[in-house]
């Protein structure tokens, strides 16, 4: 268990609709890294925030967005969903600063389903 | 842009091999991370290697960093089923974001 959780497990809904996924990270952990994984296929990150602001944007879609909230959880928002967003949403967490700061801890994932 | 590749992409072997997976680049990196992720789960952390020239033992598996801090491999011995999964490396850029660059992966398959 690395400590970070998503909710929820699954998700299935129709195209042009709008989700919100949930991480909360590690206690004590200030960034959040989204990141996007498509059937076989590596890793895609999407945006960064460190305590409450955005940090870093990957190829995230205008479609999609996120904040990070006091308490330090983040959501997730994708709108206009389309077929080709059907993927597993990872969530991951890290330490504020020092060395261990690149160490990221993955949440089990949000499994997104589009018909 | 700052690339992270992988190889083999796939690689399917008998129990009781030895293996090697590659991460190249031609960027320097401050860290380099390795990963193991199965079927519908998060990627795990398996170590984290900062100096030219490391060496990381993890059990049966023994990780490297190279002199110039721009590749690394990650060498099994005597592989065992449990070790099946995608094996993923992140390279971490000198800069204040803690943002990893991610390598696709190596689909790993221990046949028994």
């Amino acid at each position: 268990d690395s400590g970070v959780t998503q909710t929820p497990k699954h998700l299935i809904t129709a195209t042009g609709q709008r989700v919100t996924l949930r991480c909360s990270p590690r206690s004590g952990d200030l960034s959040v890294y989204w990141y996007q994984q498509s059937l076989d296929q590596g890793l895609q990150f999407l945006i960064q925030y460190y305590n409450g602001e955005e940090r870093a944007k990957g190829n995230i879609l205008e479609r999609f967005s996120a904040q990070q909230f006091p308490d330090l959880h983040s959501e997730l928002n994708l709108s206009s969903l389309e077929l080709g967003d059907s993927a597993l949403y990872f969530c991951a967490s890290s330490v504020s600063a020092g060395q261990g700061a690149h160490e990221q801890f993955f949440g089990p994932g949000t499994r997104l389903t589009v018909l | 842009t700052q690339l992270l590749e992988q190889s083999p992409q796939f690689l399917s072997i008998q129990e009781g091999e030895n293996l090697t997976v590659y991460c190249n680049s031609s960027s320097v990196f401050s860290s380099l991370q390795w990963y193991r992720q199965e079927p519908g789960e998060g990627p795990v952390l398996l170590v984290t290697v900062v100096t030219g020239g490391e060496v990381k033992k993890l059990k049966r598996l023994t990780f490297q960093f190279g002199d110039a801090r721009k590749d690394s491999s990650l060498h099994i011995t005597a592989a065992q089923p449990g070790d099946t999964g995608l094996y993923l490396c992140a390279g971490a850029e000198w800069d204040s974001n803690y943002q990893l660059i991610w390598g696709a992966g190596t689909k790993l398959i221990i046949k028994p």
